[in-house]
């Protein structure tokens, strides 16, 4: 019973490559969600997906897009990193609104 | 845009000793969720107050709500060395949204 899991744990990339994150949950949750922690600024919501075929902008989506690809999965694209995309992220999931979310243990991604 | 801010930014304290963070926020809430945060790990919920409810006990933790004055404290009591962590608090505020929004952290060290 795995919960929800992120690969890469970490990756190195150069400014300008493109990288894509994944997330899986086995917890038949509806929604999912990706988040960014940088010091100091706790965590800031990239994209999130309420259900299966939906997806909306969070806080902070510039320079990343998204793909729900069934119930389980949940990707984060990178197309061009930059030095700024520097940071951990972490996918989350909740069943429904306003419930608790579920983490990963994060995506540690340093960008040359 | 920050709706939760905890306080203090961080905490020390001997174990055995209780441990108080305080959280406050901007808008009208449907209910608020503290976390826990390990180093190098993912978050971990912790417990959920409805905005009907004024205080929850879970173990070792008592949480208050005042929605008067847009409050909420997390009480550890008896703290031991594994409670170090960061701890946030996230509301989703009022409106349906699915989007929680969360503090920046108060750091706990429990020194043995």
């Amino acid at each position: 019973n795995a919960g929800v899991t992120q690969t890469p744990k970490f990756q190195v990339l150069k400014t300008g490559q493109s990288m894509t994150l994944q997330c899986a949950q086995d917890m038949n949750h509806n929604s999912m969600y990706w988040y960014r922690q940088d010091p100091g600024m706790g965590l800031r919501l990239i994209y999130y997906s309420a259900s299966e075929g939906t997806t909306d902008k969070g806080e902070v989506p510039n320079g990343y897009n998204v793909s729900r690809l069934n119930k389980r999965e949940f990707s984060l694209r990178l197309e061009s990193a930059a030095p700024s995309q520097t940071s951990v992220y972490f996918c989350a999931t909740s069943g429904h609104l306003n419930q608790p979310q579920h983490f990963g243990d994060g995506t540690r991604l340093s960008i040359l | 845009s920050q709706q939760g801010e905890e306080d203090p930014q961080a905490l020390s304290i001997q174990e055995g000793e209780n441990a108080t963070m305080n959280c406050s926020y901007k808008t009208s809430i449907n209910n608020l969720q503290w976390y826990r945060q390990n180093s190098g790990r993912g978050l971990v919920h912790l417990i959920l107050i409805r905005s009907n409810e004024r205080e929850k006990h879970s173990g070792r933790l008592r949480v208050t709500l005042d929605t008067s004055k847009k409050s909420s404290s997390l009480l550890i009591t008896a703290s031991r060395a594994a409670d170090t962590a960061s701890y946030f608090c996230a509301t989703p505020p009022q409106g349906g949204s699915e989007k929680l929004v969360f503090g920046k952290g108060t750091k706990l060290t429990v020194n043995p």
